[in-house]
């Protein structure tokens, strides 16, 4: 079946780093693929989606390539800012119903 | 235009209560999603609803649990007797028709089984 395999964390930075969370796929086709982000205390925000190969998707100076030849779709952002801690989930939509599978989440700490 | 609503927030009920969860759907959305997080797990799907219609319940253990989504009013996730391995923080998601992949998720319902 369809899995997401995101890499553990948590991971540690310090201000203006470079991050790079890995996350890969195992599905059957090509399905849309999802970052999402979690804040403490709050339900999941979607920080950004591609949903074909070569797509990237972007936000918030966040971004992820759908690389097919790798089932692939690693999330980097050029410089991290204390705001960015939280919690990043990779995900995939499942099956017809749209529901999505998740990775089990990589804790982010950004320290001044 | 209010966000994904779910209370309660927090819920502690002994082994063998009753535990009822709500979820109300951005305004215009006919579609719900339950997810299940365990601790150091990530979102386990449960259940998708539209109104008063369960569409895929693949995710849904068995037994205890169940899931509604009424003409009018919130959608409830309901588990019957519960037990230790219930506590988990439940999320309920909601989508816009055409756009199953765009799920707008609520603040979460922590629920604690002592």
């Amino acid at each position: 079946g369809n899995s997401v395999t995101q890499m553990e964390g948590p991971v540690t930075l310090s201000e203006e780093a470079f991050l790079t969370i890995n996350c890969t796929y195992t599905a059957t086709g090509y399905p849309s693929l999802f970052w999402y982000v979690q804040y403490p205390g709050e339900g999941l925000q979607l920080l950004l989606k591609a949903t074909k190969a070569d797509d990237k998707g972007s936000n918030k100076g966040f971004e992820a390539t759908y690389r097919k030849e790798t089932t692939s779709f690693h999330l980097e952002k050029g410089s991290v800012q204390v705001s960015d801690s939280a919690v990043y989930f990779c995900a995939l939509v499942g099956g017809s119903q749209g529901n999505l599978i998740f990775g089990k989440g990589t804790k982010l700490s950004v320290k001044p | 235009n209010a966000g994904v609503m779910q209370n309660p927030r927090h819920l502690v009920r002994r082994r063998g209560q009753e535990a009822r969860l709500r979820c109300s759907p951005m305004k215009g959305h006919s579609h719900v999603y339950w997810y299940r997080q365990l601790p150091e797990e990530g979102l386990k799907f449960m259940v998708y609803l539209q109104k008063e219609n369960i569409i895929d319940e693949s995710g849904m253990p068995k037994e205890r649990f169940s899931a509604e989504f009424p003409k009018e009013g919130p959608s409830i996730l309901r588990i019957q007797q519960v037990v230790r391995g219930d506590s988990a923080a439940y999320f309920c998601a909601s989508s816009p028709d055409g756009r199953a992949y765009e799920q707008y998720f609520g603040p979460g319902t922590r629920l604690t089984v002592t």
